[in-house]
């Protein structure tokens, strides 16, 4: 069964930093392209950071970009997100998830479960 | 900057049909292909269309996608409307530095 399980989430103040993890099990992580998304709370979904399977191709969201930083570890079957300089706008459930290729497009799926990050004084 | 727009939300009786649409602010919507998942309450997406018109295995052929180039929209219908199916719809599409890019989301209430 694919399975993906994020952590690392919790109360930060602005300015700080977090480290959120995402454990793959169940397909060959080291195959997929993954990314992370956010979800604010009541609010929609916003794409936040890709990787290639190899983890030599990145892409950011302008709102994120020059702070998070997107990394993977084929090994350990794992994916990151390192987040720095938060902001109050950040607070969101984060969400990584597999990028299924498909014939003519890419398609998220699956997605975890995600992770609260707060971000508050 | 590329947006995807939707109703916030919509409403119809169980056993009828639905259509949410997903309207691109710029160029042509087919020109990238269009997603849709549904977001049940506390738990995370799943697709129920890719590729426009593309049902993964196990999304019931009530759900069903298409495009209309005429109005630079994507269209999600659901038919014979079930209480279940009552979620969160979100629209998803790529930019032209190949950026996915969402929907602001549908609200699906079946009454």
């Amino acid at each position: 069964e694919v399975q993906l399980v994020e952590s690392g989430g919790g109360l930060v103040q602005p300015g700080g930093s977090l480290r959120l993890s995402c454990a793959a099990s169940g397909f060959t992580f080291s195959s997929y392209e993954m990314n992370w998304v956010r979800q604010a709370p009541g609010k929609g979904l916003e794409w936040v950071s890709y990787i290639s399977s190899s983890g030599s191709t990145i892409y950011y969201a302008d709102s994120v970009k020059g702070r998070f930083t997107i990394s993977r570890d084929n090994a350990k079957n794992s994916l990151y997100l390192q987040m720095n300089s938060l902001r109050a706008e950040d607070t969101a459930v984060y969400y990584c998830a597999v990028l299924v290729p498909a014939a003519r497009s890419n398609w998220f799926d699956p997605w975890g479960q995600g992770t609260l990050v707060t971000v508050s004084s | 900057n590329f947006m995807l727009t939707q109703p916030h939300s919509v409403s119809e009786s169980p056993g009828k049909t639905v259509t949410i649409s997903c309207t691109g602010s710029s160029g042509s919507i087919a020109s990238n292909y269009v997603q849709w998942y549904q977001q049940r309450p506390g738990s995370a997406p799943t697709t129920v269309i890719y590729e426009d018109n593309q049902r993964p295995s196990g999304v019931p052929d009530r759900f069903s996608g298409s495009i209309d180039s005429s109005s630079n929209s994507a269209s999600l219908t659901i038919s014979g409307l079930k209480t279940e199916d009552e979620a969160d719809y979100y629209c998803q599409s790529y930019d032209s530095s190949n950026k996915a890019v969402f929907g602001g989301g549908t609200q699906l209430t079946v009454l």
